[in-house]
This record gives C-alpha cells, sequence and structure tokens, in this order.
C-alpha cells in the first residue's frame, strides 16, 4: 500500500535558519503530495502541495519539489522564524485511494 | 468562511458511557473522515465516507461508529468508550479526487477514565 517516510526529528534551529525536512513515498501510480502544518494546540493545515513530477509547491516561504525519480517531496525554506515551530506532516493522496496518507511527523522549534 | 466544525473541543468521560463527537463541514464536500493522532503511532484514519449513505473502515476501526445521513454532518460515535480510546480526533472533509487537499477540524481532545 501507499507510505510515507519522513524524518522524525525533532529539529531544533537558530532563527534565520535554512531548513530542510526529508520525505519519501511508495505509491502505486501517480499520487498527489503534500505538506500540513500543524501549530500546537490547532488543527492540521494545508501548507503546499503538488499533483505532478517536477511540480514545485509554495507557500509562506516554503517549499518542495515532487520528484518521481527518486520518489521524494522534501519541504524546505531558507530563513525560519520562531513562527515557523509547528509539526510538520508529508502525506500523499492518489494512487489508486482517496485515503490521505501521512507521515509521522517532524517536529520543528525555531529558537531567537 | 468554509470549514470543517468539530465539537466539543475536549471531553472527559468514563468508561462504557455512550458519546458522540460532531462534524460539520460547509463546502459541500462528498469525502469525509475521522482520524486519530497518537504520541509515537502518528495519524491513523477511523472510517470514512465517500458520500452519503456510503461510509467504510479505515485503519483503526474497532470500537468506533460513523453515519452519514446528510451531506454536510459526519459524526464519530463511541458506544462503549474505553481508556485505550484516549485520543486527539480530527474530522477532514474533501473533494473527491487525488488532486485534493483535507480540510481538517480543529481536533477534539478526549480522555477516557
Amino acid at each position: 500500500g501507499n507510505s510515507v517516510t519522513q524524518m522524525e526529528g525533532p529539529v531544533t534551529l537558530s532563527e534565520e535558519a535554512f531548513l530542510t525536512i526529508n520525505c519519501t513515498y511508495t505509491a502505486t501510480g501517480y499520487p498527489s503530495l503534500f505538506w500540513y502544518v500543524q501549530y500546537p494546540g490547532e488543527g492540521l493545515q494545508l501548507l503546499l502541495k503538488a499533483t505532478k513530477a517536477d511540480d514545485k509547491g509554495s507557500n509562506k516561504g516554503f517549499e518542495a519539489t515532487y520528484r518521481k525519480e527518486t520518489t521524494s517531496f522534501h519541504l524546505e525554506k531558507g530563513s525560519v522564524q520562531v513562527s515557523d515551530s509547528a509539526v510538520y506532516f508529508c502525506a500523499l493522496r492518489g494512487g489508486g485511494s482517496e485515503k490521505l496518507v501521512f507521515g509521522k511527523g517532524t517536529k520543528l522549534t525555531v529558537n531567537p | 468562511e468554509a470549514q470543517v466544525t468539530q465539537n466539543p473541543r475536549y471531553l472527559i468521560t468514563v468508561t462504557g458511557k455512550k458519546l458522540t463527537v460532531t462534524c460539520s463541514q460547509n463546502m459541500n464536500h462528498e469525502y469525509m473522515s475521522w482520524y486519530r493522532q497518537d504520541p509515537g503511532l502518528g495519524l491513523r484514519q477511523i472510517y470514512y465516507s465517500m458520500n452519503v449513505e456510503v461510509t467504510d473502515k479505515g485503519d483503526v476501526p474497532e470500537g468506533y461508529k460513523v453515519s452519514r445521513k446528510e451531506k454536510r454532518n459526519f459524526p464519530l460515535i463511541l458506544e462503549s468508550p474505553s481508556p485505550n480510546q484516549t485520543s486527539l480526533y480530527f474530522c477532514a472533509s474533501s473533494l473527491k479526487g487525488g488532486g485534493y487537499g483535507y480540510t481538517f477540524g480543529s481536533g477534539t481532545r478526549l480522555t477516557v477514565v
């Protein structure tokens, strides 16, 4: 079945540091890929998505590129802020299923 | 505002006392789903519904029931809650089709003592 593997962290960075959170997937067919963010005490919010190979999703300074050849969708941000502290989830949907399949999540803490 | 509304946000109950967590969406989405979130286990799907009167089990359905009598509502029912159902629950909705993300509710933190 479909699955997502992401680096589990936690990840601790200083403000303005570069962020990468790795995500790889296994799926049949051509899934769509997503990054969700969960701020403390809140639900999950869609951060960005990509629906086909080589697409780049971007939002709020975050980017991720759908790499079919490496089955990856790594999340990057050039300069993190304290307000980016949250848990980030990589997810996929499709490949014959309507279910959104999540990775385990990566907790990011950004210190001033 | 397009949203998924869950109630209650917090609930403490005793073992065996039936409870219902409500979920409603205002986006005319066909697909709705319930997840539970537990430390170390991530997000696991409990039940989902492809449309009115069409529901099916997810990965961890034991101890839960759902119904979908109207398109906008998808309540989660625990007929005899047990302590291992203590968790954070999320309802989500979406249009059908792999390219669409889910919209999530704010969550219900359930404690069963």
